[in-house]
Parts: structure tokens; C-alpha cells; sequence
């Protein structure tokens, strides 16, 4: 069974502080991992994809991908009361068209 | 463009009723897929649709069945619906990217009570 593991939180930050997301995947020949961002009645927001070793930045988020660990987390800079969410990992294991989802992070930012 | 849109949004079914989640995409993609989400649960893979014509068995396809119409629309049946099928319903859409990429795109939901 391929897995994606997340620490379900809560997670909880002040404003204008940075969030550290984690997220660890069993399936070695993964290629893709992807963040998705989901507010409470909402449905998955895409908002950051990486597939090689390193980081890779946008805007206030930062992916950072380290394949021989198996771990890819998710940085967000400035922490907003607006990014209180639950923040879903998600990994495409090898050739095929899916992807496995962690069951998420609950982040909320305090004003 | 609209993106991923579902019908309808919420929907109430007495126990062996019967109905159908309809999903279209306006985005080209060749890939669909429909997850439900349960508390608890995380988003867990019912059927998928590779590319027009294609049809495959997720995670949890049981009580289920889909048909993908043409490259636009992908809908999700449920026969003989049972209180366990309770959940939201997401459709989501992709298309081959650089890298193998493959991000997909999700509809606002459809959220479904079985009594």
C-alpha cells in the first residue's frame, strides 16, 4: 500500500510567522508531489507542484523536495489569517495518471 | 472558462434511490477522475478516466459506476445508493504536463446524504 503521510495538526501559527508543513511518501519511484490547499466547505486548491530535488518558490510559499529521504514539505512566509486551512499533500507514484493524497494538515494562523 | 464545473451541489437520497453526479471540464483535458472525501478519510480515488473511452477502477469503486461521454464530461452513478456512500463528491480533471506533472483541477463538489 502506497502511502502519504501528514501530521494532521491542528498546526498552529501567529501572523507574520512561517508555517512548516511535512509530508512523507513510502513510494520510492514517485515523480511528482503536489500541494493543495482547502478552506473548511471548499474543495482542493492546487497551489504548488514540484518534481526535482530542492526548493522551488512562489510567491510566500516555498515546496522543498528531497526524494532520498522521501519528503517533500511546504513553507509559507508571512503567515495571513487567510491561509488557515487544511493543507493536502499529494505524491503521483510512477508513470500512472494518479495521485495518493495524505489526509491533510489542519494550519490556523492567529491574528 | 469555467474550469471543473459539478452538478448539483447538494442532493438527498433515501436508502436504494438512485442518481447521477454530472462533471464537465472546459479545459481540454484528456484525464478525469472522482474522489469522495469523508471525515477522517482524506480524498479517496472512486473511478478514473486515463482519456476518452477509458474507464478504471480506484480506490473505492464499489456501489459505483461511471461512463465518460466524450473528452468533456465525466459522470458518477450510483444505483442503489446505501447511508455509507454519504460523502462529498469531487471531480477533478488533468492533462499531460512537462515532467509528468499531471496537476489536476478540482469542481466545487457535490455534497451527498443518503438516509
Amino acid at each position: 500500500q502506497k502511502e502519504v503521510e501528514q501530521n494532521s495538526g491542528p498546526l498552529s501559527v501567529p501572523e507574520g510567522a512561517i508555517a512548516s508543513l511535512n509530508c512523507t511518501y513510502s513510494d520510492r519511484v514517485s515523480q511528482s508531489f503536489f500541494w493543495y490547499r482547502q478552506y473548511s466547505g471548499k474543495s482542493p486548491e492546487l497551489i504548488m507542484s514540484i518534481y526535482s530535488n530542492g526548493d522551488k518558490e512562489d510567491g510566500r510559499f516555498t515546496a522543498q523536495l528531497n526524494k532520498a529521504s522521501q519528503y517533500v514539505s511546504l513553507l509559507i512566509r508571512d503567515s495571513q489569517p487567510s491561509d488557515s486551512a487544511t493543507y493536502l499533500c499529494a505524491v503521483k507514484p510512477g508513470s500512472n495518471y494518479k495521485l495518493t493524497f495524505g489526509k491533510g494538515t489542519l494550519l490556523t494562523v492567529n491574528p | 472558462n469555467a474550469g471543473v464545473t459539478q452538478t448539483p451541489k447538494f442532493q438527498v437520497l433515501k436508502t436504494g434511490q438512485s442518481m447521477t453526479l454530472q462533471c464537465a471540464q472546459d479545459m481540454n483535458h484528456n484525464s478525469m477522475y472522482w474522489y469522495r472525501q469523508d471525515p477522517g478519510m482524506g480524498l479517496r480515488l472512486i473511478y478514473y478516466s486515463a482519456s476518452e473511452g477509458t474507464t478504471d477502477k480506484g480506490e473505492v469503486p464499489n456501489g459505483y459506476n461511471v461512463s465518460r461521454l466524450n473528452k468533456r464530461e465525466f459522470s458518477l452513478r450510483l444505483e442503489s445508493a446505501a447511508p455509507s456512500q454519504t460523502s462529498v463528491y469531487f471531480c477533478a480533471s488533468s492533462a499531460p504536463a512537462p515532467n509528468s506533472l499531471y496537476e489536476q483541477y478540482f469542481g466545487p463538489g457535490t455534497r451527498l446524504t443518503v438516509t
